[in-house]
């Protein structure tokens, strides 16, 4: 009964460091997507993906990519960490309906 | 183009008072709507979704929302908050293209 699985749970990186952030969900689900939640903006979409293979941007892709290789899981990478990347990043999954969330990742750049 | 607004920011209100979270939408196609709750340190949980049918759709916890097309409006209400409902709640949109649009979000402090 696990839904959404996000790892790591907190991360600190040195500016121009790159790394990977692992979703992987067990509901079967099409859909999935990457979020960032900071302070007084509620959540924003950076990239999603409609299938396996597919991905697509959001409304703010700039200095990340993704993959999705497989249906269950969806790799987000930050390939030179900056520090206005510091933030909360949740994955989340859907089919036709409601999406469920991930516990999150919290990254700080420093 | 979806958006979502979320009126209030922050909603003080006194335990076992009445509250209500206002959520405007705007889309160009039909959409489905939902409210999302989040614990401190914790994901998004669903509360409550309108999909088709009838306009006011409840939780288990006593919230209730009503879909009102021609306003645009899906706002959240719950005749009598405990201290527990104190969380941040979100309004999001879903459109074509399996895309959510959220809000920015209402902390509700609900005080003794």
């Amino acid at each position: 009964n696990a839904g959404v699985t996000q790892t790591p749970k907190f991360r600190v990186l040195k500016t121009g460091q790159s790394m990977t952030l692992l979703c992987a969900q067990d509901m079967n689900h099409e859909y999935m997507y990457w979020y960032r939640q900071d302070p007084g903006m509620g959540l924003r979409l950076i990239h999603y993906s409609v299938g396996e293979g597919t991905t697509a941007k959001g409304e703010v892709p700039d200095g990340y990519n993704v993959s999705r290789l497989k249906k269950q899981n969806f790799l987000l990478g930050l390939e030179s960490a900056a520090p206005s990347q510091t933030s909360v990043y949740f994955c989340a999954s859907s089919s036709t309906s409601e999406a469920f969330f991930g516990q999150g990742t919290r990254l700080t750049v420093v | 183009a979806q958006s979502v607004t979320q009126l209030d920011s922050q909603v003080p209100v006194f335990e076992e008072a009445p509250v209500e979270l206002r959520c405007n939408y705007s889309s160009s196609v039909s959409v489905y709507l939902f409210w999302y709750v989040q614990y401190p340190n914790q994901g998004l949980q669903l509360l409550l979704k309108y999909l088709s049918g009838s306009t006011l759709v409840e939780s288990i916890n006593g919230f209730e929302a009503e879909f009102n097309k021609s306003q645009t409006s899906f706002h959240l209400r719950k005749p009598s908050v405990h201290i527990s409902d104190t969380a941040e709640y979100f309004c999001a949109v879903r459109g074509n293209a399996g895309k959510s649009t959220f809000g920015d979000g209402t902390t509700l402090t609900v005080k003794p």
